[in-house]
């Protein structure tokens, strides 16, 4: 059983720029989160995603955006990109409907803007 | 605002010793508690999950204490190894919790010595 996968590892940017992140979610699971985790800091809540929609949403600019498809995998969009961007970009995924909403979390995104 | 911390932020200890991490939040309205790990520059691996009309929860050499009236978990490791040695991150969701996020602390780095 697949756990949750994101893709790519590692990532370089340049101030200004765009990026998207991917993430699949463990088997079963219906619903995405992501966080932004700086060096030396506990992970800070993006958004989540639940039925294709953004169900809650974080303290993050609108630069930040997101999507989920309808096997249930998700992308974390970011425009204009700063150097303050620079983080792991964690995923975590979970199964709403059965309550408890024990969160597993991705191996992460190492994004590095220039 | 849920605020959530961990004492203390860095322990060494040599092989073999018992340890208490411990995780204190501000807000008592809360879901569930996971405690995770985390390596170096990976993802996070949950290790219990609390919910909120429990007490403790146990899983190998560890066990994680709910005392949700006075704000406080605490993550008992036995018999530490070296291979231990990782950060402990401790995250509650709010109540509500199907349409939860997790806030975290900023984790104790812990490094056990052979």
């Amino acid at each position: 059983d697949a756990g949750v996968t994101q893709s790519p590892t590692h990532l370089i940017k340049t101030r200004g720029q765009q990026v998207t992140l991917r993430c699949s979610p463990k088997s079963g699971h219906d619903t995405v989160s992501w966080y932004q985790q700086a060096l030396g800091q506990g992970p800070q809540f993006i958004f989540q995603y639940y039925e294709e929609e953004e169900r809650q949403r974080g303290n993050f600019p609108d630069r930040f955006s997101g999507h989920q498809f309808p096997n249930y995998s998700s992308e974390l969009n970011v425009n204009a990109l700063l150097l303050g961007d620079s983080a792991l970009y964690l995923c975590a995924s979970s199964f709403t409907r059965t309550g408890g909403n024990e969160q597993y979390f991705g191996p992460g995104t190492r994004l590095t803007v220039t | 605002k849920q605020e959530v911390t961990q004492i203390p932020a860095a322990l060494s200890v040599p092989e073999g010793e018992n340890l208490v991490l411990n995780c204190s939040f501000t807000d008592s309205a809360i879901y569930n508690l996971q405690w995770f790990r985390q390596d170096p520059g990976k993802g996070l691996t949950s290790l219990l999950l609390i919910q909120s009309s429990q007490r403790e929860q146990t899983s190998g050499r560890l066990n994680a204490s709910l005392d949700k009236s006075s704000g406080r978990s605490t993550l008992y490791i036995a018999a530490s190894q070296p291979g231990d040695s990782a950060t402990y991150l401790c995250a509650v969701m709010g109540d509500g919790g199907s349409q939860g996020n997790l806030i975290f602390g900023k984790g104790t780095k812990l490094s056990v010595k052979p």
